[in-house]
């Protein structure tokens, strides 16, 4: 079964606009991350976070974590075309982050 | 330095038919997980190998085994093929982090 949901399922947006995902789990976790995926192809991480964590960058990513809300939210900030895919978040449903259990991700379209 | 790469790309069988899927880790990573991903789905884990040994299994039926040679490389083998299992196979390998690297994946179809 999938252990989280991403929010919205499908978004659109012109480029240069910012680009905001949500994905809600049901378990406690050690952290959560977020991959990309072009096309029904692998996916690509973009980010981790850990639980004792509530913000993390990397480039035009910033993802935050509200482990009370059990909640993560995905920003990516002046989006380009090449942006286009879907996006999916991930935790590690027990302790030891062997096994990641995603939600069925977003699908986002940038526009030129 | 070479990602995760998976054999064959893409893949038609029939129901009945067995299939063996292919996967070499990343440089230095010893620990390989397989997903399944069904068509607009978001992955679901198979089960994991490490030390050549199955460490932990998805809920999946016994129609799915797999292998980790000593070179850390690993194999899924799928028998009785159903039309359910058509999907996208994808291996990943990591190396005592916590990050997951996947491989392009195989497709699946059945007929």
């Amino acid at each position: 079964s999938q252990q989280g949901e991403e929010d919205p399922q499908a978004l659109s947006i012109q480029e240069g606009e910012n680009a905001t995902m949500n994905c809600s789990y049901k378990t406690s976790i050690n952290n959560l991350q977020w991959y990309r995926q072009n096309s029904g192809r692998g996916l690509v991480h973009l980010i981790l976070i850990r639980s004792n964590e509530r913000e993390k960058h990397s480039g035009r990513l910033r993802v935050t974590l509200d482990t009370s809300k059990k909640s993560s939210s995905l920003l990516i900030t002046a989006s380009r075309a090449a942006d286009t895919a879907s996006y999916f978040c991930a935790t590690d449903a027990q302790g030891g982050s062997e096994k990641l259990v995603f939600g069925k991700g977003t699908k986002l379209t940038v526009n030129p | 330095d070479a990602g995760v790469t998976q054999s064959p790309t893409h893949l038609i069988k029939t129901r009945g038919q067995q299939v063996t899927l292919r996967c070499s880790p990343k440089s230095g990573h010893d620990t390989v997980s397989w997903y399944q991903q069904a068509l607009g789905q978001g992955p679901q884990f198979i089960f994991q190998y490490y030390e050549e040994e199955e460490r932990q299994r998805g809920n999946f039926p016994d129609r799915f085994s797999g292998h980790q040679f000593p070179n850390y490389s690993s194999e899924l083998n799928v028998n009785a093929l159903l039309l359910g299992d058509s999907a996208l196979y994808l291996c990943a390998s990591r190396e005592g982090g916590e990050t997951q690297y996947f491989g392009p994946g195989t497709r699946l179809l059945v007929l």
